[in-house]
């Protein structure tokens, strides 16, 4: 699927080092989000936003600050990592639910292919 | 809280059926979702259920039952290229938009 592009595909950083991960959606959507995935463990929501304002913050270390600075492109900038942070990390859109009550969450979630980010 | 099981592993034979149950216990509830996901790739939309019963699409099929809080992903007609992580996940509508809670995924090794 291409509709979720994420930028880079890997990266290795030292725990100094700060870099960004980039994300950008071609879907038209209004709400982005990113997410961690390490073995062994449930994908983890980290932030949401909704017509790029954050919604969401699943108490997540301030050494992930995420950005969006227009409904299609999300960043997530990263300083000082500890190694238990080497994960994929996914970026995924989707439109906001349509329909009343329960039907309200039917829109599902577009991901991206993820950046393997391993820390040193 | 957001609990959801499913097994971690499963086997079957090409050309076979396999069912994957999904079980949640959470706080909330607008519907529940199936995700497949090949190693090194994205999860990719699979199914979404929010009223009971089943959901037939293709080869694919998704029941849910509110009450007992359990879903399962029909599996037929097994094909090699169906060897892959499955996500069950629940999704919660708040004033902030759709949160989705996953399981951990059930890994599915299709055998000739």
């Amino acid at each position: 699927e291409t509709g979720v592009t994420q930028t880079p595909r890997h990266l290795v950083m030292g725990m100094t080092n700060k870099k960004s991960l980039k994300c950008e959606q071609h879907l038209g959507h209004n709400a982005m989000y990113w997410y961690k995935q390490s073995a062994k463990k449930p994908l983890e929501l980290m932030f949401v936003y909704n017509f790029k304002e954050q919604t969401e913050n699943n108490s997540v270390p301030s050494r992930f600050s995420p950005e969006c600075p227009n409904s299609s492109h999300l960043f997530l900038h990263l300083h000082t990592l500890q190694p238990e942070d080497s994960a994929l990390y996914l970026c995924a859109s989707s439109q906001l639910g349509t329909g009343q009550g329960m039907g309200g969450g039917n829109q599902p979630q577009h991901f991206g292919d993820g950046t393997r980010l391993s820390i040193l | 809280g957001q609990n959801i099981d499913q097994p971690t592993e499963m086997t079957a034979t090409e050309g076979a059926i396999v069912q994957i149950n999904c079980t949640y216990q959470t706080s909330g509830f607008n519907g529940l979702f199936w995700y497949q996901q090949h190693a090194g790739e994205a999860p990719t939309f699979l199914s979404y259920n929010v009223l009971d019963g089943l959901e037939e699409k293709g080869r694919f099929s998704s029941f849910l039952s509110r009450s007992k809080g359990y879903s399962y992903l029909l599996l037929k007609e097994l094909q090699m290229k169906d060897s892959a992580s499955y996500l069950c996940a629940v999704v919660k509508v708040t004033g902030g938009g759709n949160k989705l809670t996953f399981g951990t995924g059930t890994q599915l090794k299709v055998e000739l």
